[in-house]
């Protein structure tokens, strides 16, 4: 059971390229999430998804789009790289009311 | 705002010894509150979860309390071991539906042989 798994794990750009970040889950969860974690703060919402083929905003979507085509999978796309956007990415997946499962992130550093 | 503050934001301790973690809160009323531990290049692990009518929970050596009428909570490791060298992560959900968990910035806590 391999949980949350994020690709890539490490990627650099350059600015104004664009990507896009995968998330896998295999426990059948509903809601899939993708955070920000920046150094100094608490782990920021960008996208959410409560099932499959829905996507919602969360606290800083600007510069991102996500898609939910699977319930399985949830991506994150970049599509003009900025530095500002330089972070670590987390990727979660969650039933119900249980805790979040996160991914082992993926560390994108925008030049 | 909502807000969740954790302190001390690092904090150093021997091994074999006990800390307390503290985390206050602004979000009120609140569905639940959590605790996970990160360790450096892994994504968060869920450590412990309350809802507002509970007092304590506890996880193997970690035991977090809850003050839901002063809005505080710590989490308390005994006899540390190295492995707890961790960031420890406080996030609460407001009962205000959808998604909007807050997460505290973190403690960063080392374990020194």
């Amino acid at each position: 059971n391999a949980g949350v798994t994020q690709t890539p794990k490490f990627r650099v750009l350059k600015t104004g390229q664009s990507m896009t970040l995968l998330c896998a889950q295999d426990m059948n969860h509903e809601y899939m999430y993708w955070y920000r974690q920046d150094p100094g703060m608490g782990l920021r919402l960008i996208h959410y998804s409560v099932g499959e083929g829905t996507t919602a905003k969360g606290e800083v979507p600007d510069g991102y789009n996500v898609s939910r085509l699977k319930k399985q999978n949830f991506l994150l796309g970049l599509e003009s790289a900025a530095p500002s956007q330089t972070s670590v990415y987390f990727c979660a997946s969650m039933a119900g009311n249980q805790p979040q499962h996160f991914g082992d992130g993926t560390r994108l550093s925008i030049l | 705002k909502n807000q969740v503050e954790q302190s001390p934001q690092s904090l150093i301790i021997l091994e074999g010894k006990n800390c307390t973690l503290q985390c206050n809160y602004t979000v009120s009323p609140f569905s639940n509150l959590r605790w996970y531990k990160q360790d450096t290049g892994r994504g968060p692990v869920s450590l412990t979860i309350m809802t507002f009518s509970e007092n304590t929970k506890s996880n193997g050596r970690y035991t977090a309390t809850l003050d839901a009428d002063t809005k505080q909570s710590s989490l308390h490791i005994t006899a540390s071991q190295l492995s707890d060298s961790a960031s420890y992560i406080c996030v609460v959900n407001p009962n205000t539906g959808g998604f909007k968990t807050i997460f505290g910035a973190g403690t960063r806590l080392f374990v020194k042989a």
